[in-house]
């Protein structure tokens, strides 16, 4: 297995723009989770899914923020619209029995 | 609301050194997560443990329920160990099962 795939890599957008960052999870993992990682507060679970369904989204910063799961192969983080302060490193990673797996991380910067 | 403490913030050893972090958490949980992060940025899960002991080469981890606390021991320190390393303690106090919550992160620099 490839691991957990993120894209894009790095992302450098305007503020005010639409941002959406991807995720395809390890196949047969049933949680997924989008954290957020910044020099300030550190490691931050934003939402996580089991078996598709959004299941605790209480670390999501507010209504521009959300994310989806339209299936077990794939999500989505959407910020719309960005500002500066979103600038971060967001990592995906998904878990089946036992430890979590992170993507290599989607570095944003927000202009 | 659990909290999870870890100590040191920052460590320096020599080469060939014993290391432990420790990591303190506040409420019971379902699991504990070690997780090392290298100045690149990704971030490897070491260990997930809910009791006793796990040993994966020179890298142990322990956990006491009834205490609430974790460690993670490195024998025979290198300096490719050097790495940001983070506890995260998984559901409990409330939160839902798959919630991880992160200590602040114990900074390793191993030197030669």
């Amino acid at each position: 297995d490839a691991g957990v795939i993120q894209s894009p890599r790095h992302e450098v957008t305007e503020m005010g723009q639409e941002v959406t960052l991807r995720c395809k999870p390890i196949s047969g993992h049933d949680y997924l989770f989008w954290y957020r990682q910044t020099m300030m507060r550190g490691l931050e679970l934003l939402i996580y899914f089991n078996n598709n369904v959004p299941i605790d989204d209480s670390g999501m910063p507010e209504d521009r923020f959300s994310a989806k799961m339209p299936n077990a192969s794939f999500s989505t983080l959407k910020i719309q619209p960005s500002e500066p302060r979103d600038s971060a490193v967001y990592f995906c990673a998904s878990q089946g029995y036992n430890e979590q797996f992170f993507g290599p991380g989607t570095r944003l910067t927000v202009l | 609301k659990n909290e999870v403490e870890q100590s040191p913030q920052n460590l320096t050893a020599q080469e060939g050194e014993f290391i432990t972090i420790n990591c303190s958490y506040s409420v019971g949980i379902s699991a504990l997560h070690w997780l090392q992060q290298h100045p690149g940025g990704g971030i490897v899960s070491l260990f997930m443990l809910s009791s006793g002991k796990k040993k994966h080469g020179r890298l142990i981890a322990t956990i006491n329920i009834q205490e609430k606390h974790s460690s993670l021991h490195i024998t025979a320190s290198h300096p490719r160990d050097s790495a940001v390393y983070i506890c995260a303690s998984q559901g409990g106090g409330g939160t839902s099962y798959g919630k991880l919550t992160f200590g602040q992160g114990t900074i390793l620099t191993v030197h030669p």
